[in-house]
């Protein structure tokens, strides 16, 4: 199984300031028939289920807020929050589908500081 | 809009039978836009995959529950099952049933509200 690791396990940012949370997989999840990394982020909230925010790493959901943006290749991927609001105060998970079983890493608690 | 509402028994006995439905709704089942999948969170703990259905019959299940898991389909109830067997106190969590979507290989979008189930006797 592909292991996904998230650092740090926690995070406090100021209101306004920049939040970057990072990713790592154990072996390659890029995608060869399309040169893309097959790796989606969730946002949760407590008592509600996960939300997507990006997949195929930078790729981002209807919806989503533009300071929300995703990036890195190969094994290294990093979920920047821009201008940090109260609202996104959540856990945050990574996943990998490059390859089944799918696998989430272990979330990042960000929080206001 | 499609959206997932799990059910079933809160409380289920160790050895005993996990049986959940997701019902779906705003679409049919029998749509190739969606993988049928279940995921489960541990208290405290990361997700965890444990299987899919897609509508050319297909099911995928991760190998480290696939001798007790089994995905299903009823087509006319527009509903899709989770049924997992011999269960222990491991097996506590919440239940999500989510709509996989890309080509063959998933991110989730949308999730049901998730169900805790206890294990306990």
């Amino acid at each position: 199984d592909i292991v996904m690791t998230q650092s740090p396990d926690s995070l406090a940012v100021s209101l306004g300031e920049r939040a970057t949370l990072n990713c790592k997989s154990s072996q390659s999840i890029l995608y060869s028939s399309n040169n893309k990394n097959s790796l989606a982020w969730y946002q949760q909230k407590p008592g509600q289920p996960p939300r997507l925010l990006i997949f195929w790493a930078s790729t981002r959901e209807s919806g989503v807020p533009a300071r929300f943006s995703g990036s890195g290749s190969g094994t290294d991927f990093t979920l920047t929050i821009n201008n940090m609001q109260a609202e996104d105060v959540a856990l945050y998970y990574c996943q990998q589908y490059y390859s089944s079983p799918y696998t989430f890493g272990q979330g990042t608690k960000l929080e206001i500081k | 809009q499609v959206k997932l509402q799990e059910s079933g028994p809160g409380l289920v006995r160790p050895s005993q039978t996990l049986s959940l439905t997701c019902t779906v709704s705003g679409g049919p089942i029998n749509t190739r836009s969606f993988y049928w999948t279940w995921i489960r969170q541990p208290a405290g703990k990361r997700l965890e995959w444990i299987g899919r259905f897609f509508s050319d019959g297909g099911t995928i299940y991760n190998p480290s529950l696939k001798s007790r898991v089994t995905i299903s389909v009823d087509t006319a109830k527009n509903q899709f099952s989770l049924e997992l067997t011999s269960v222990t106190a491991a097996d506590t969590a919440v239940y999500y049933c989510a709509g996989g979507v890309g080509y063959v290989h998933n991110w989730y979008d949308p999730w049901g509200q998730g169900i805790l189930v206890t294990v306990s006797s």
